[in-house]
């Protein structure tokens, strides 16, 4: 149980357009998303906290308007990165909360994104 | 203080060995702690929780938690080549975020 998946795995995309990424809890309900980066060689980073039908909240330097969260369902957050920059170019890892089970959060396997 | 923090590493134990891993925390971490496992390219995998203080243990993993001296680790016994990874322990901070380590790198020598 607790599977998380993420879509897609990686993506290549020019300087100036936009990616979107989906991270759905495969057997649970999961109230709370999480949407994180990594560069290499350094650790997560939360970017924003989803909560099913309410906006985001985003940690302290990250855009809202850049990275678009929308949480529509019990199982589905997506990230939209608007207008993407070789320097947007990371590992984005969401996780989801099981809030009916033991407060852990399990991580979607993540997306590997390269701007050119 | 950071909320949570690790020895970055590596630590580097022969195969077989145990492998202890620590972690110290704030006041401004919640005492539920969770271990996970991260492999190079990959994202987190979840190994162990804990809420309580004293040991816990799931075959080759035991998690201590001592609340006293805000400290938990994590012990990897008989360890294997496989185990070399990055693991970071995680805190919640009260909310419903987690906060973690920069994390620890591990390598198990053959």
């Amino acid at each position: 149980g607790a599977v998380v998946s993420q879509h897609p795995s990686w993506v290549i995309c020019k300087s100036g357009t936009s990616v979107k990424i989906e991270c759905r809890s495969l057997d649970f309900q999961a109230t709370t998303m999480f949407w994180y980066r990594q560069f290499p060689k350094q650790s997560l980073m939360l970017m924003a906290t989803s909560n099913e039908g309410s906006k985001a909240t985003y940690e302290q330097g990250v855009e809202k308007d850049k990275f678009l969260i929308n949480h529509a369902s019990l199982t589905l957050s997506t990230l939209t990165v608007t207008s993407a920059h070789p320097e947007d170019s990371s590992f984005y890892i969401c996780s989801a909360r099981d809030t009916v089970g033991a407060n852990e959060q399990f991580f979607g396997p993540g997306t590997r994104l390269t701007v050119l | 203080q950071k909320e949570v923090e690790q020895n970055s590493g590596p630590l580097s134990v022969p195969e077989g060995a145990i492998a202890s891993l620590n972690c110290t925390y704030s006041d401004r971490v919640s005492q539920s702690f969770f271990w996970y496992r991260q492999y190079s390219g990959k994202s987190p995998e979840l190994i162990m929780s804990i809420y309580s203080n004293g040991d816990k243990e799931d075959g080759r993993f035991t998690a201590q938690l001592n609340k006293a001296s805000q400290y938990v680790s994590l012990l990897i016994r008989d360890s294997q080549p496989s185990d070399s990874a990055t693991y970071l322990c995680a805190g919640n901070n009260y909310g419903q975020n987690f906060v973690f380590g920069p994390g620890t790198r591990l390598s198990v020598l053959p």
